[in-house]
């Protein structure tokens, strides 16, 4: 069936670093993505999001890349920091429902 | 105050006991859903309720049970628990169904259900 995935499981960057995480998703009628935040003991929380007439978004911090061609969404975390280290997931909708995909973890060093 | 709230956080039970996960949200949001994390992280939609309407069932076995007495509250009913339910439940709202707007889904902290 549809699918959202993850390239790489985990991912150790040095703090200050730029962290870039990415996702493939299958669903050419999928219009809506979104990137959680999971940390640990806590449930997913809301980072950014991006619709399909975009291919581009910013946040603090965060910046959201939307490829439909490729169907690839990729989040790119500036000057990583040691709170960001956490499980990424990409989620994506195409009306009914969240899907999400497997998560990323990501490790920040000093 | 916490927008969804669920209890209680952590879960062991026997084999073959019957559970409840309760939870309740406070954003005013039409739409709860209950999700499993396994081992492996990854969130696997089991439940959504809109206006009191089971609008998904992602073949879950009949054991489990969501209950809503009303729009602010879903919880989660498990019969005769096994040892593959051990996971972390969460449960989550959106504004509307799918959660296509403002913010997708707030999520709860979770519960953590061991079986043993």
């Amino acid at each position: 069936g549809e699918s959202v995935g993850l390239h790489l499981p985990t991912l150790s960057v040095q703090e200050g670093d730029n962290s870039i995480i990415n996702c493939a998703y299958s669903n050419s009628a999928s219009d809506y993505f979104i990137w959680y935040k999971q940390e640990s003991g806590k449930g997913p929380q809301f980072i950014i999001d991006i619709r399909s007439n975009m291919d581009k978004r910013q946040g603090q911090r965060v910046t959201v890349l939307l490829n439909k061609t490729v169907k690839h969404l990729s989040l790119q975390i500036a000057a990583t920091q040691p709170g960001d280290s956490a499980v990424y997931f990409c989620a994506e909708s195409s009306g009914y429902a969240l899907n999400f995909g497997k998560g990323t973890s990501l490790l920040v060093t000093p | 105050d916490t927008a969804v709230s669920q209890t209680p956080k952590y879960l062991v039970t026997q084999m073959g006991n019957d559970k409840s996960i309760k939870c309740e949200q406070n954003l005013g949001h039409d739409t709860m859903y209950w999700y499993k994390q396994d081992s492996k992280k990854f969130l696997k939609i089991m439940f959504s309720y809109n206006n009191k309407e089971l609008i998904i069932n992602e073949t879950v076995p009949n054991r489990f049970s969501p209950k809503s007495p009303d729009k602010a509250h879903l919880n989660l009913h498990i019969n005769s628990l096994e040892l593959g339910d051990s996971a972390v439940y969460f449960c989550a709202s959106s504004q509307e169904f799918g959660g296509r707007r403002n913010y997708g889904y707030t999520f709860g902290s979770g519960t953590r259900l061991t079986v043993v």
